[in-house]
């Protein structure tokens, strides 16, 4: 099973700063990665696959980037709607895992 | 407009069983593959089952293999998770998921609670 390392497990941002996660994979998924964004009583939402590939309607200051075992979500000029939780899932073998999220919260 | 909605959780005694259904709408259901995610309270998501396109292929997570089964019905667009001898650590919000790599749609869960 590949395990998924997320960091920090919380980030504090102030509105219009940016956001910088990472996910770490315990061997190399390529670019199998996706993100998801869930905040407080909702389902996940897709926001990125292919590591690096935008899901319809999430804006461009969400973008994604790495390869391998390191992968990065940055969240530039952060708004009011995005303090949620984030997690990355390997889609390169089964079983697919996630990681932990990391909770971006209000400074 | 795709829309999966859960049902069948509530409140279950340890070793007891439970049925889960999720009715998919707004997609040609047998088209896709779709999956079991669970989450419980105040934690992470897990990946719990998935299951193929006609249902030949079904993959479960180790920590439910031979306790849970997947199905699916294409005729009536809905999928299933049949859930035997639960455990209180079982106790989670589930949500039916579309996709064989990433899950681009979501379900609004169920909970299942697993307690005495």
């Amino acid at each position: 099973e590949i395990v998924m390392t997320q960091s920090p497990a919380t980030l504090s941002v102030s509105p219009g700063e940016r956001a910088t996660l990472s996910c770490r994979a315990s061997q190399s998924v390529s670019t199998n990665l996706a993100w998801y964004q869930q905040k407080p009583g909702q389902a996940p939402s897709l926001l990125i696959y292919g590591a690096s590939t935008r899901a319809t309607g999430f804006p461009a200051r969400f973008s994604g980037s790495g390869s391998g075992t390191e992968f990065t979500l940055t969240i530039s000029g952060l708004q009011s709607e995005d303090f949620a939780v984030y997690y990355c899932q390997q889609y390169n073998i089964w079983p697919r895992t996630f990681g932990q999220g990391t909770k971006v919260e209000i400074k | 407009e795709v829309q999966l909605v859960e049902s069948g959780g509530g409140l279950v005694q340890p070793g007891g069983s439970l049925r889960l259904s999720c009715a998919a709408s707004g997609f040609t259901f047998g088209s896709y593959e779709m999956n079991w995610v669970r989450q419980a309270p105040g934690k992470g998501l897990e990946w719990v089952s998935y299951i193929s396109t006609s249902g030949s292929n079904m993959y479960y997570s180790d920590s439910v293999k031979g306790r849970f089964t997947i199905s699916r019905d294409n005729a009536k667009n809905s999928l299933y998770l049949q859930m035997n001898s639960l455990r209180a650590e079982d106790t989670a919000v589930y949500y039916c998921a579309r996709g064989y790599n990433w899950k681009d749609y979501w379900g609004q869960g169920t909970l299942v609670t697993v307690s005495s």
